[in-house]
């Protein structure tokens, strides 16, 4: 079956360090995505991807970056861990064109900043 | 640009009856989705229904089915038969219809508890 997955899912790390979070799909999605969720704040979006070589801001991209050099991998990596970067991650996934089908998640990282 | 508001940070529901959830959105565009996603302890987002803007009929999933109100952008959860199983946080999604674009807004979410 496909899946999205997620790695590490629990890390903990020192400020200063960089981090890098794994997301591997195997739906053979176009789009995928990355999110923060914190309380009181939903899904906050961090940065996207419409496709390889492709990537794209969003709302709370500040610290974060991505590459797309495939059609199932968007690793994401924090450059400088910051301490109101601890938050839990979200990888998704999503077809293209029309008749959304919604998107897929994986199972999130839960990331501490020391 | 499109917002998402959903105004119930907690709702309580006793088992076997109904709720309604909340959710209203913001936008200028015709074409657009409406997702509701329910997200158990697990941290697990599961979607549980879809609305499509140009389909006046409402969806429905088994015990989960929503009030659609397109001209007041109002987007309602209804689950009949609360379950224990449905205590979650609960997660409303809009995506434009554009070509092109495929990014989802997501609101606040709403934390229902089932009371046994």
């Amino acid at each position: 079956d496909a899946e999205i997955t997620q790695s590490p899912r629990h890390k903990i790390t020192e400020t200063g360090r960089q981090v890098t979070l794994a997301c591997h799909q195997t739906w053979n999605h176009n789009n995928m995505f990355w999110y923060r969720q914190d309380l009181g704040h939903g899904l906050r979006l961090i940065h996207y991807s419409y496709g390889v070589q492709d990537t794209n801001k969003g709302e709370v991209s500040d610290g974060y970056s991505v590459s797309r050099s495939n059609t199932e991998d968007l690793p994401l990596t924090l450059e400088s861990a910051a301490s109101s970067q601890t938050s839990v991650y979200f990888c998704a996934s999503s077809e293209s064109g029309g008749g959304a089908r919604g998107q897929y998640f994986g199972p999130g990282t839960r990331l501490t900043v020391l | 640009a499109q917002t998402v508001t959903q105004s119930q940070p907690e709702m309580s529901v006793q088992e076997a009856e109904t709720v309604t959830l909340s959710c209203t959105y913001d936008t200028s565009e015709s074409d657009y989705y409406l997702f509701w996603y329910k997200q158990p302890p697990s941290r697990q987002m599961i979607l549980v229904i879809r609305q499509e803007a140009y389909k006046q009929q409402n969806a429905t999933e088994n015990r989960f089915s929503v009030n659609f109100q397109k001209a007041a952008k109002s987007f309602s959860l209804k689950i009949s038969d609360s379950q224990l199983g449905d205590a979650a946080m609960y997660f409303c999604a809009y995506r434009s219809g554009v070509s092109g674009t495929y990014k989802y807004i997501f609101g606040t979410g709403t934390r229902l508890k089932v009371l046994a």
